[in-house]
């Protein structure tokens, strides 16, 4: 069963400028997360979709963070502008349905850098 | 949130049983008691769950206190494979929400 992929695996770039990540889920799963690592920290959710509706965006800075997930497959995370504090690990996990019986499978993460 | 404190660091010797503590004094009736692990360079896994009754599985066992007020992760024999970062999660599920705080970090002395 191939896992969560997530890509660029790294990105570097400079406070104000653009980025996108993405996510391609394991293959039906319906609950997508996104997650966000600061080094030395546990990781901190910052949204979660059911199919492709917002199930909780409470934690996500949304004048400059945005997720999509369209067709309630793959899912993109967008910050615009950046800022150094951005720097860290952006997870994607899914599970196959919301709940407690249902684990969380993670990708690899993005690591950004912001200069 | 009901909230979970574990030590930040420990260390085992390989292929000696390690004994991950986690207290959860908050815990409420309802909160599962989750616990995944974080490779280096990688992002978290799943290792083992449980409410009341001690759990086994290929990975861990999991020892949970009468009172639920802490739980123990048991790792039967270390292996270098198993240095990672280990944390303890309390899930409501009426509030399907993973919260992670910073871990207990393991290292495994060859």
């Amino acid at each position: 069963e191939a896992g969560v992929a997530q890509s660029p695996r790294y990105k570097i770039i400079e406070k104000r400028q653009s980025v996108a990540f993405w996510c391609n889920p394991i293959s039906g799963h319906a609950t997508l997360y996104w997650y966000q690592q600061i080094l030395g920290q546990g990781p901190k959710l910052l949204i979660q979709f059911q199919n492709n509706g917002v199930v909780d965006d409470s934690q996500l800075p949304k004048d400059r963070f945005s997720a999509e997930r369209l067709k309630g497959v793959d899912s993109t995370l967008k910050i615009q502008p950046a800022k150094l504090e951005d720097s860290a690990v952006y997870l994607c996990a899914s599970s196959l349905e919301l709940g407690l019986d249902y684990e969380q499978y993670f990708g690899p993460g993005t690591r950004l850098t912001v200069t | 949130d009901a909230k979970t404190t574990q030590p930040n660091s420990m260390e085992s010797n390989e292929e000696e049983p390690v004994h991950l503590p986690c207290n959860h004094s908050t815990i409420s009736g309802t909160d599962y008691i989750h616990w995944y692990r974080q490779l280096p360079s990688q992002g978290p896994e799943y290792v083992i769950h449980g409410l009341t009754s001690n759990v086994n599985n290929r990975m861990a066992s999991l020892a949970i206190a009468e009172d639920r007020k802490s739980s123990t992760l048991i790792l039967h024999r270390a292996t270098l494979r198993d240095a990672a970062v280990y944390y303890c999660i309390l899930r409501d599920p009426s509030y399907d929400k993973v919260i992670f705080g910073p871990g207990t970090s393991l290292s495994v002395i060859p």
